[in-house]
């Protein structure tokens, strides 16, 4: 069985400044591994994913999430966040052979003007 | 394109009563899903389907109960509701393995 584990309940950061949500995985198998993104009162929207090839995958509004084997890491990066990135963002993983998410407990992040 | 849609919204159930989480999805996607999400605890996987005719569960499936008669619809059913109930409910759909979910908006259910 495969588990999640974001080490941030709460990032707060300031606009404009660079932010890391970090994300480690535990699995004996291979794995795909995803992000997603919460705005409030709403479902979860697919941000972006680790399927195989380049270990660096982008999303189309400036998130990038750099996928590290040997770290069993997911970590999510932005160089500079708008008001807009407030939201609660999942890390989740699941297993090549099968369709089921295993989700992390989510990090809320702030962004402040 | 509708995408998934869940209903009701809002929900408030006494201890004991019954009720049906309705999800329906338009995109011929083979596999469907019910998760709930509690504050600081994530997502957790209650049951599943990966076609027609074919559920399992997943994490925490005690108290509920599905069934998949069509692609298109996947209810969810809670017996005898508890206040360990009170959560919100999100379905979701995957065409496979590897293409990430589209979710629903969710349904908040309170139990008192």
């Amino acid at each position: 069985a495969q588990s999640v584990t974001q080490l941030d309940s709460q990032v707060p950061v300031f606009e404009e400044a660079p932010v890391e949500l970090r994300c480690n995985y535990s699995s004996s198998v291979s794995v795909y591994l995803f992000w997603y993104v919460q705005y409030p009162n709403q479902g979860l929207q697919l941000l972006l994913k680790y399927l195989s090839g380049s270990t660096l995958v982008e999303s189309i509004n400036g998130f990038e999430a750099e996928f590290n084997k040997s770290q069993t890491s997911f970590h999510l990066r932005k160089p500079s966040v708008h008001i807009s990135d407030t939201a609660e963002y999942f890390c989740a993983v699941s297993e090549t052979s099968g369709s089921r998410l295993t989700f992390g407990e989510g990090t809320q992040l702030t962004v402040n003007p | 394109n509708a995408g998934v849609t869940q209903t009701p919204k809002f929900r408030i159930l006494k201890i004991g009563q019954s009720m049906t989480l309705q999800c329906t999805q338009d995109m011929n996607h083979n596999y469907m899903y019910w998760y709930r999400q509690d504050p600081g605890m994530g997502l957790k996987l209650i049951y599943y389907s990966v076609g027609a005719g074919i559920t399992d569960k997943g994490e925490v499936p005690n108290g509920y109960n599905v069934s998949r008669s069509t692609t298109e619809d996947f209810p969810l059913r809670l017996e005898l509701a508890a206040p360990s109930q009170t959560s919100v409910y999100f379905c979701a759909s995957s065409i496979d393995r590897g293409y990430g979910y589209t979710f629903g908006s969710g349904t908040r259910l309170t139990v008192v």
